[in-house]
């Protein structure tokens, strides 16, 4: 079936660095997703991408939907300490398995100790 | 409430009892998952509800499971016989599901219930 590879699984930051993860499939998506989940909650929508080659900005975060529909990236600039937390990405395919909607494993975000 | 509300939020059970965990999602969407997370791993789809139309069921992991969701707005998830291996977060998000529309993808989940199996 398909899969997404999230990388990195997880990273460390320092307030105002500049942070970057992405995905990858061997599948093509209609629609890229970015999701963050903070401890005890549910996820919650950050970035929705809808054409590929958008680049799409929401405050300090910036996502890309690739051109071979197989990729997106999701830039962090500036992070500050709130921006720990899980970030998942998700494709997704009209009429496709598992709701339509694929999952990464997530790219866990802790504060450089 | 605005959002998609999930109960109990916490669950402590016996080994071999029965659970059962409720969603409510958003008022007229029309989609809703469920999925499961064990602590700080990802996200292991369950079961996709669609409208009327069947539900995917391809995640669920074995017959101890099942799901309903009753007038297509309320859900429950039923896990029999619990084992220790059940213990984890279940979550459920629901979306305004137009198929083949672009807003399918755009979920919006509860904050889960945390399920203890001891």
């Amino acid at each position: 079936g398909q899969q997404l590879n999230q990388s990195p699984q997880s990273m460390f930051i320092q307030e105002g660095e500049d942070v970057s993860m992405n995905c990858t499939s061997s599948s093509i998506f209609n629609t890229w997703l970015w999701y963050k989940q903070d401890p005890g909650e549910g996820p919650v929508l950050l970035i929705a991408l809808y054409k590929a080659g958008e680049l799409t900005s929401n405050g300090r975060l910036t996502a890309q939907f690739g051109i071979t529909r197989k990729d997106s990236f999701l830039n962090i600039s500036a992070s500050i300490p709130s921006d720990v937390g899980i970030y998942f990405c998700a494709g997704q395919n009209y009429g496709g398995s598992q709701g339509n909607l694929i999952f990464g494993k997530g790219t866990k975000l802790s504060v450089k100790p | 409430g605005a959002g998609v509300s999930q109960s109990p939020s916490n669950k402590v059970t016996e080994k071999g009892k029965d659970v059962e965990l409720r969603c409510d999602p958003i008022s007229g969407h029309t989609a809703l998952y469920w999925y499961r997370q064990s602590l700080g791993q990802g996200l292991e789809f369950l079961i996709y509800f669609q409208g009327n139309s069947a539900p995917d069921k391809s995640g669920l992991p074995s017959d101890r499971f099942s799901a309903e969701r009753t007038g297509g707005s309320v859900s429950t998830l039923t896990i029999q016989r619990t084992q220790q291996e059940d213990s984890a977060v279940y979550l459920c998000a629901s979306s305004l599901g137009r198929v083949g529309g672009p807003n399918t993808g755009e979920l919006f989940f509860g904050e889960g219930s945390r399920l203890t199996v001891l």
